[in-house]
């Protein structure tokens, strides 16, 4: 089973800022098949990044994906008030089962 | 739209039962494989059991694999898991999802996502 473990644990930003989140896969992650989730309190994940760059359907394009391998990373351009959540990692490139990383919360600095 | 939503959550002793529905709608439900995915209290997200889209081939996370039941209606857009010999750490909230790809092979993740059923097993 691949292990993704995501840093840092909180990132305190300002509206305005630039985010960089990072996954770390325990193993090489096959075909970047990678996705990153949004997720709000109280609310479903949405999911944002398919393919470990591909935006998923309606996603701002401040919003991008990146990486291969065992490294991933979220960036969001120049965050916006709703950009602030917990965002999680999954990856399904290798034998089952599909795993998630345990999330980054961003939170407004 | 796409929407998802889940019923049949609630509070149950261990070792008791418990039935999920997710009704789905504005999608041909047929065609899709689906996911249950799950959300412990103040936790990260698990994947739990998937079912193929004809409803013939099912898959289970080691953590309920015995206990823990997929199934679909296609005719009804519906989809189940039934909970049985539920324990305290599979208090969570349950969530449907719609799959793209195959997760028989580790190769699925998740477009759309319902708001989720509350389970908590507690004596």
């Amino acid at each position: 089973e691949i292990v993704l473990t995501q840093s840092p644990g909180t990132l305190s930003l300002s509206p305005g800022e630039r985010a960089t989140l990072s996954c770390r896969a325990s193993q090489s992650v096959s075909s970047r098949s990678l996705a990153w989730y949004q997720q709000k309190p109280g609310q479903a994940p949405r999911l944002l990044i398919y393919d470990a760059s591909s935006r998923a359907t309606g996603i701002p394009d401040r919003f991008s994906g990146s990486g291969s391998g065992t490294d991933f990373t979220l960036t969001i351009s120049r965050l916006e008030p709703e950009d602030f959540a917990v965002y999680y990692c999954q990856q399904y490139g290798n034998s089952p089962p599909i795993t998630f990383g345990q999330g980054t919360r961003l939170e407004i600095k | 739209e796409v929407q998802l939503v889940e019923s049949g959550g609630g509070s149950v002793q261990p070792g008791g039962s418990l039935r999920l529905s997710c009704a789905a709608s504005g999608f041909t439900f047929s065609s899709y494989g689906m996911s249950w995915v799950r959300q412990a209290p103040g936790k990260g997200l698990e994947w739990v059991s998937a079912v193929s889209s004809s409803g013939g081939a099912t898959y289970y996370a080691d953590s309920v694999k015995g206990r823990f039941t997929i199934s679909r209606d296609n005719s009804k857009n519906t989809l189940y898991l039934q909970m049985n010999s539920l324990r305290a750490e599979d208090t969570a909230v349950y969530y449907c999802a719609r799959q793209l790809g195959y997760c028989s092979e580790g190769s699925c993740y998740f477009d759309n996502w319902g708001q989720g059923t509350q389970v908590t097993v507690s004596s």
